[in-house]
């Protein structure tokens, strides 16, 4: 969930385990989202995407779910390795205004055990 | 494939200073996006741009500038430096504004004093 001050939520869990990392996003107009993953000292990369004509998309190890009635994104990695530790962000295509510009949640940090 | 290239990779700055970090892209994108990122408060668009020759401003544009005069290239201009512009800043590209991922740059980190 969210968490105050200069924290980024965090998310432990143990190797091995299924992660899920959720986000609310902004804007009912939005019809596309993308998950980003951020290792440190580095730029984010794209992990998967969805469009909003789908509840559900699966790539390798990954699964979005997307929920429009309540704004809700959720990533889904199965059996989480350690190089799967890093930030993850939710996008989606259109900022406040209502025009096209990528908005980006607040991140969460993800730590995996061995 | 070089994809995002920004420099530079990191500088410490003396306050009242300007400064301009540069960011190329060789995908012939359309897009172009910086952001800054400050701990907590994930990525918070400066400003943007959807084609050569247009930009716009995105959440957090004061004491910034930037230009697009071809669709490489997209300078971030701090023209004069404040501490409160100590962060590390993205360069992004995609396609076309609204569709498609974002292709991230290495990040610039700036420090002002």
């Amino acid at each position: 969930g969210e968490s105050v001050g200069l924290h980024l939520p965090t998310l432990s869990v143990q190797e091995g385990d299924n992660s899920i990392i959720n986000c609310a996003y902004s804007n009912s107009a939005s019809d596309y989202f993308i998950w980003y993953k951020q290792e440190s000292g580095k730029g984010p990369q794209f992990i998967i995407d969805i469009r909003s004509n789908m509840d559900k998309r699966q790539g390798q190890r990954v699964t979005v779910l997307l929920n429009k009635t309540v704004k809700h994104l959720s990533l889904q990695i199965a059996a989480t390795q350690p190089g799967d530790s890093a930030v993850y962000f939710c996008a989606e295509n259109m900022g406040p205004g209502g025009s096209y510009i990528p908005t980006f949640g607040r991140g969460t940090s993800l730590i995996v055990h061995p | 494939i070089a994809g995002i290239t920004q420099a530079p990779t990191s500088q410490i700055l003396a306050a009242g200073r300007r400064m301009t970090l540069r960011c190329t892209q060789d995908m012939r994108h359309n897009a172009m996006y910086w952001y800054r990122q400050d701990l907590g408060l994930g990525l918070r668009l400066i400003h943007y741009s959807n084609t050569a020759g247009t930009t716009g401003k995105g959440e957090v544009p004061d004491g910034y500038s930037v230009s697009r005069a071809n669709t490489d290239d997209f300078p971030l201009t701090l023209a004069s430096a404040v501490p409160s512009q100590t962060s590390v800043y993205f360069c992004a590209s995609s396609g076309t504004a609204g569709t498609g991922e974002l292709f991230f740059g290495e990040g610039s980190r700036l420090t002002v004093l």
